[in-house]
């Protein structure tokens, strides 16, 4: 069992310049989350997608598009990316439709530089 | 070993000893919690999770405290090992309005 995998790893990107971060989790779970994580700061949630179909902003959505492909994969897409997006991306599933009573089980990341 | 919320956000103990590391959260809605241990360059981990309703809960060399009443939460780690050098870090979450809200973590080193 993989878990929730992320790719790619690294990542170097100009400003202006577009990507998509993928995931896919075998867990057969219901609920998937796009997380970014800054220095000295916690967790933000930027979209999470409920059930397949679905999808709805988080805390920090400004500059960021999700799809929900099927059931075990959920994409991230930086359409123009800036500076400020700089961080390091994490992709979480739950169980659970709306998941928020469970714990979450996170991929290792993917560390994005924009220059 | 103890630290107390952001002003203190390492701490150093050594092996065997006990750790406290604590976690002080801001919305008295918040009734599911979750202390997360991330080691440098992984994803979080789960630990161990607690609800509202209950002050206290225990696993395996770990015991989560919840204060309701100071909005208090803290990870006891029994007989620390190097393995557990980490960053740990707590998670409020208001499950009826689905949002989590992620604390910045203590750096637990264990010095052999």
């Amino acid at each position: 069992n993989a878990g929730v995998t992320q790719t790619p790893k690294f990542q170097v990107l100009k400003t202006g310049q577009s990507m998509t971060l993928q995931c896919a989790q075998d867990m057969n779970h219901n609920s998937m989350y796009w997380y970014r994580q800054d220095p000295g700061m916690g967790l933000r949630l930027i979209y999470y997608s409920a059930s397949e179909g679905t999808t709805d902003k988080g805390e920090v959505p400004n500059g960021y598009n999700v799809s929900r492909l099927n059931k075990r994969e959920f994409s991230l897409r930086l359409e123009s990316a800036a500076p400020s997006q700089t961080s390091v991306y994490f992709c979480a599933s739950s169980e659970n439709r709306r998941g928020w009573d469970q714990p979450q089980h996170f991929g290792d990341g993917t560390r994005l530089s924009i220059l | 070993g103890e630290n107390v919320g952001l002003h203190l956000p390492t701490l150093s103990v050594q092996e065997g000893d006990n750790s406290i590391i604590n976690c002080a959260y801001s919305n008295s809605a918040s009734d599911y919690f979750i202390w997360y241990k991330q080691e440098s360059g992984k994803g979080p981990q789960f630990i161990i999770d607690i609800r509202s309703n209950m002050d206290k809960r225990q696993g395996q060399r770990v015991t989560v405290l919840l204060n309701k009443t100071v909005k208090h939460l803290s990870l006891q780690i029994a007989a620390t090992q190097p393995g557990d050098s980490a960053v740990y870090f707590c998670a409020e979450t208001n499950t009826n309005a689905g949002k989590s809200t992620f604390g910045d973590g203590t750096t637990l080193t264990v010095k052999p």
